[in-house]
């Protein structure tokens, strides 16, 4: 089955701290994406990537950045840590286009 | 461009039907449909593509009218397993993989 981890449950950063989230899956996917969740708002797109190297921004992608060196491994970044940025944020992979999408556990970021 | 979801919430008893609805403003490619319990990541239900279609396995199902740009998620006889969100993800473009999801619709069956 496929596997999607998250480096973190729960990350308390300070303002102005660079942050970084690992994300990685073990099913050879082409798909990765990089979702937040607050209430009221279901989930929205940061970033995605399409395949190493690749990236495209989603609908929020103000104030983060992301990387994806390998295939397996897709990080998200926080250039300078805000309090707007505490959320859950959720990772996912996917074989194709459009396909399901395999979410990791999430991981609950509070910038104090 | 976010779908707009509705009910926001329900409540059932098991053994009871819901319908939640999903409506865009603009065309879509497809719609996804994810169901999120509490503490959990989402988990995914269906895909549908355009072309009026219509899915379901066991007893959940769900259709996509294109022309209205809606799609509907039936539950049929709810169990307590069914608790939880429901998200649906409209895809604007085709093969994209870029969804936007709906705000979600929460519902709890009562025994």
């Amino acid at each position: 089955d496929v596997k999607v981890t998250q480096s973190s449950r729960y990350l308390v950063k300070r303002t102005g701290e660079k942050v970084f989230l690992e994300c990685v899956q073990d099913m050879d996917h082409e798909n990765m994406f990089w979702y937040r969740q607050d209430p009221g708002l279901g989930l929205r797109l940061i970033y995605f990537s399409y395949d190493v190297k690749m990236k495209e921004k989603g609908d929020i992608p103000e104030g983060y950045s992301v990387s994806r060196e390998k295939k397996e491994r897709f990080s998200l970044i926080l250039e300078s840590a805000s309090t707007n940025q505490t959320s859950m944020y959720l990772c996912a992979s996917s074989l194709v286009t459009p396909g399901k999408q395999y979410f990791g556990p999430g991981t609950r970021l509070l910038v104090l | 461009q976010q779908p707009v979801q509705s009910p926001q919430a329900v409540i059932l008893r098991e053994g009871e039907d819901a319908v939640i609805n999903c409506s865009s403003s603009k065309a879509l490619y497809s719609v996804h449909w994810y169901r999120q319990k509490h503490g959990e990541a989402p988990v995914f239900l269906m895909i549908l593509l355009k072309g009026g279609e219509q899915k379901g396995h066991d007893k959940i199902s769900a259709s996509f009218n294109e022309k209205k740009q809606q799609s509907s998620l039936y539950l049929t006889a709810s169990q307590l397993s069914y608790s939880g969100t429901y998200f649906c993800g409209t895809e604007l473009e085709s093969n994209t993989g870029k969804l936007i999801f709906g705000q979600g619709t929460t519902l709890q069956v009562k025994p």
